[in-house]
């Protein structure tokens, strides 16, 4: 089974600064099969990012992924008031499917 | 639209058993993979298991493996996860989900607490 972690826990930024979200594999992720979500509480996770780098229709171009093999990097280039949630990252090139821990970003 | 409704879920006793159903619509479903993910409350997603769309190939993660069995009815455009033998850790909000790969499409979840 692939470990995804995810670092750090809880980021603290503020509206318009840039966040950098990591996610880690314990191996390598076949054919960088990685996706991205977040999600609002009370609500079910949105796709943000698949396969790394491609986002997912009608999701905003602050939202970026990037990274191969076990380091995979969700970059929001400026915080909007909606993006204090937590975040997941989940690889699929292998069985199980895994996700990692969450981060969640905050306003600081 | 794609919709997936899950079933309401419930408490259960330690011990005891549920089964989930997931009705989908908007899609042919028939052509989809399904998945069940799970979430504790206050905690992180994780994979429960999938079913191809022909149910013949099945995957488990290893906590539910003997327990739960995930399976499907094409004629009904439905998804089912019959739990068996459930403990207080499978307490959690269990998703539906369309697919094999990344998950586009979530159901908006169904509260099984064992206690």
């Amino acid at each position: 089974e692939i470990v995804l972690t995810q670092s750090p826990g809880t980021l603290s930024l503020s509206p318009g600064e840039r966040a950098t979200l990591s996610c880690r594999a314990s191996q390598s992720v076949s054919s960088n099969y990685l996706a991205w979500y977040q999600q609002k509480p009370g609500q079910a996770p949105r796709l943000l990012i698949y396969a790394a780098s491609s986002r997912a229709t009608g999701i905003p171009d602050r939202f970026s992924g990037s990274g191969s093999g076990t380091d995979f990097t969700l970059t929001i280039s400026r915080l909007e008031p909606e993006d204090f949630v937590v975040y997941y990252c989940q690889q699929y090139g292998n069985s199980p499917r895994t996700f990692g821990q969450g981060t969640k970003v905050e306003i600081k | 639209e794609v919709q997936l409704v899950e079933s309401a879920g419930g408490l259960v006793q330690p011990g005891g058993s549920l089964r989930l159903s997931c009705a989908a619509s908007g899609f042919t479903f028939t052509t989809f993979w399904m998945t069940w993910v799970r979430q504790a409350p206050g905690k992180g997603l994780e994979w429960v298991a999938n079913v191809k769309e022909d149910g013949s190939q099945k995957n488990y993660v290893d906590s539910v493996k003997g327990r739960f069995t995930i399976s499907r009815d094409n004629a009904k455009n439905s998804l089912y996860l019959q739990m068996n033998s459930l403990r207080a850790e499978d307490t959690a909000l269990y998703y539906c989900v369309r697919g094999y790969t990344y998950m586009l499409y979530w159901g908006q979840g169904t509260l099984v607490t064992v206690s």
